[in-house]
Formats: structure tokens, sequence, C-alpha cells
């Protein structure tokens, strides 16, 4: 069974960069194929797709966002790290990690971990 | 950049009705890649349907997609209490390279 969960900070100040962790089970990042994303949600607004890192350690990122993230991984620990600079109130919204099925025709995400809510603020 | 449109923006059926939700993408692309997921209020979005037409594993009959081209449509043949909820569809291939439309919310009438 497939599992995801984010954690990290809920308020970050303006300017100050957010770091959060993904980790998860019952899949290998080192298997061929295998990607993890993140994707936001600002309140009461729409979904967003950061970016994906794939099983080879191939990133891809949303241009809007690209000077801003690092996507990184820790095979070992089963972890996803999404770090983001510079944060603004405009990114307060709810952190989701993703699972994109291992076969690479299927472009979707079927996992979900639960988010965690990043309010920035000072 | 292909951006995604869905409508109507909220949708107000009683239990039982049949909902269309549509999806008009701002290009025609040759790829199947459309994807629908609902999500309750506080939850994380749920995958319901992929390559336009699949149902996830776990997404009952009732739920339907079609299209092609520009306008792929969301169908729920009876919609049931715990179907309110809002739609979001979801495309790969352009730039960026996965890309949300704005959401449909469907609300008991």
């Amino acid at each position: 069974q497939i599992t995801l969960k984010e954690s990290g900070p809920t308020l970050v100040k303006p300017t100050q960069t957010l770091t959060l962790t993904c980790t998860f089970s019952g899949f290998s990042l080192s298997s061929p194929g295998v990607a993890v994303g993140w994707i936001r949600q600002p309140p009461g607004k729409a979904l967003e797709w950061l970016g994906l890192i794939y099983w080879d350690d191939d990133k891809r990122y949303t241009p809007s966002l690209k000077n801003r993230l690092t996507i990184s991984k820790a095979t070992s620990h089963s972890q996803v790290v999404l770090t983001m600079t510079n944060m603004e109130p405009e990114d307060t919204g709810s952190y989701f990690c993703v699972h994109r099925p291992q076969v690479t025709t299927l472009q979707h995400f079927d996992y979900w971990g639960q988010g965690t809510l990043v309010t920035v603020s000072s | 950049e292909i951006v995604l449109t869905q409508s109507p923006g909220t949708l107000s059926l009683s239990p039982g009705e049949r909902a269309t939700l549509s999806c008009r993408a701002s290009q025609s692309f040759r790829n199947t890649y459309i994807a629908w997921y609902q999500q309750q209020r506080g939850q994380a979005p749920r995958l319901l349907i992929y390559d336009t037409s699949n149902r996830a594993t776990g997404t009952p009959a009732r739920f339907s997609g079609s299209g092609s081209g520009t306008v792929f449509t969301l169908s729920i043949s009876r919609v049931e209490p715990e179907d309110f909820a809002v739609y979001y569809c979801q495309h790969y291939g352009g730039s960026p390279l996965y890309s949300f439309g704005q959401g449909t919310k469907l609300e008991v009438k």
C-alpha cells in the first residue's frame, strides 16, 4: 500500500526559506519510472503543480517558480524534500506530496499525501 | 501554455440527477492525458479518472470520462450525496508540464 505524508513548519516569515519533507512507503524511488511530485493549493483556490523528481534524479519545475524551487531525494530514507526560497504571503496554502504511477505513459497522480498547511506571515 | 477552463464554476443539482462537468483546453493536443480528481472539503484530492476515460481503482461506475481535442467531460450518471465536492481536471504535456483547471463545485440544489 502506497502512503505519503508531508511534514514541516506550519508558519514561516516572509523572505524565509520553506523546507518540506515527504516521507513515503509502499514503493521505491529507485525503481525505473517512479516519480514523486509536489502540488500546492492556496485557501479556497485551485491546485497548482510545483515540480517532480524522477527515479533517475531528473527534475521538472513549473516555470513561474523554477528559480525558487529545489526538489531532492533521500532514497535510503524514502523521503523527498521541497525547498522554496523567498517565501511570500501569496505562498500560503496546503502543500501536497504526490505519487505518479511507475508506468511512464500514465501521467496523473494516483496517491496523495494528506497535505500540510503553510502560512506565510510576519 | 495550455490553459484548462472548467465549466460551470458551480453546478447545483439534486441527488439522483445527472451531472456533466466540462474541461476545455486552450489548444488542441494529441495525447489523452486528461485526469479528473474529486476533492472533499478539508481533504486531499482523490483520483477519479485517468487517460480521459479510465476509472481509477475504487471509482464508482456512475462516473465516466470522455472527450478529445479541446473538450473533455466528466459525467456522473446519478449524483449520490457523497458526490457533492469540488472536481478538477488535469493535463500533462504542456507548459507547465502538469496543469489543473480552476475547479467545478458540485453543490446540493
